[in-house]
């Protein structure tokens, strides 16, 4: 089975700043990489697919990167509403997530 | 717009089978894969199982011995038992959409808890 290990698991931070959340797979997953949001008692939100393609209506201060093993999402220009937790997930066959980075108020 | 609604009882008894039916609307139940992913209290999400519309399923290994994902195409609906629960199947159910690997359209949620 295929572990998706994200760090950090927390992450303070600041309006305006630039965050970066990474994600590891255990093996090679080419591009087959999704990120979510998902906001406290709601469900979550499809980001990024493809490892960097944004999903319609997504700003444009979301990215993602990587290939292979390691990927990351970035938000530049952090915005209150993106306090939330992010998930990635790997969907080649199977689906599984990673465990989450809370991004929280500094 | 895709919408997803699940139904099914809030409150299972320990070692009995947890069962969700997820309605579909505003797309094809034929053109894509539907998945059930779950979220205990507090935790991660996880994985459950998908299926399409030829009945072809795949299931979380972890869950896999307790798992059935069926699709019911007339009635716009796919379902889900998980039998043999535990109070650790103790979550909020999903059902979503699974286009090309991704879950790009979510139910609200479902807490279903596992108590006597």
């Amino acid at each position: 089975d295929i572990q998706m290990t994200q760090s950090p698991s927390t992450l303070s931070a600041s309006v305006g700043d630039r965050v970066t959340i990474t994600c590891r797979a255990s093996q090679s997953i080419s591009i087959w990489l999704a990120w979510y949001q998902q906001k406290p008692g709601k469900a979550p939100e499809l980001l990024i697919y493809k490892a960097s393609t944004l999903e319609s209506g997504v700003p444009s201060r979301f990215s993602g990167s990587g290939s292979g093993t390691e990927f990351s999402l970035t938000i530049n220009g952090l915005q209150p509403d993106d306090f939330a937790t992010y998930y990635c997930q790997h969907n080649n066959d199977y689906r599984t997530f990673g465990q989450g980075t809370r991004v929280e108020v500094k | 717009q895709v919408q997803l609604q699940e139904s099914g009882p809030g409150l299972v008894k320990p070692s009995e089978t947890l069962s969700l039916t997820c309605s579909v609307s505003g797309a094809s139940i034929i053109s894509h894969h539907w998945s059930w992913i779950r979220q205990a209290p507090g935790k991660g999400l996880e994985w459950i199982g998908f299926i399409n519309y030829t009945g072809s399923t795949k299931y979380n290994p972890s869950l896999k011995s307790r798992v059935i994902v069926s699709l019911d195409i007339s009635q716009r609906q796919f379902s889900l038992k998980l039998t043999s629960v535990t109070a650790a199947d103790t979550a909020v159910y999903f059902c979503t959409r699974d286009f090309k690997g991704r879950s790009d359209s979510w139910s609200q949620g479902i807490l279903v808890t596992v108590s006597s």
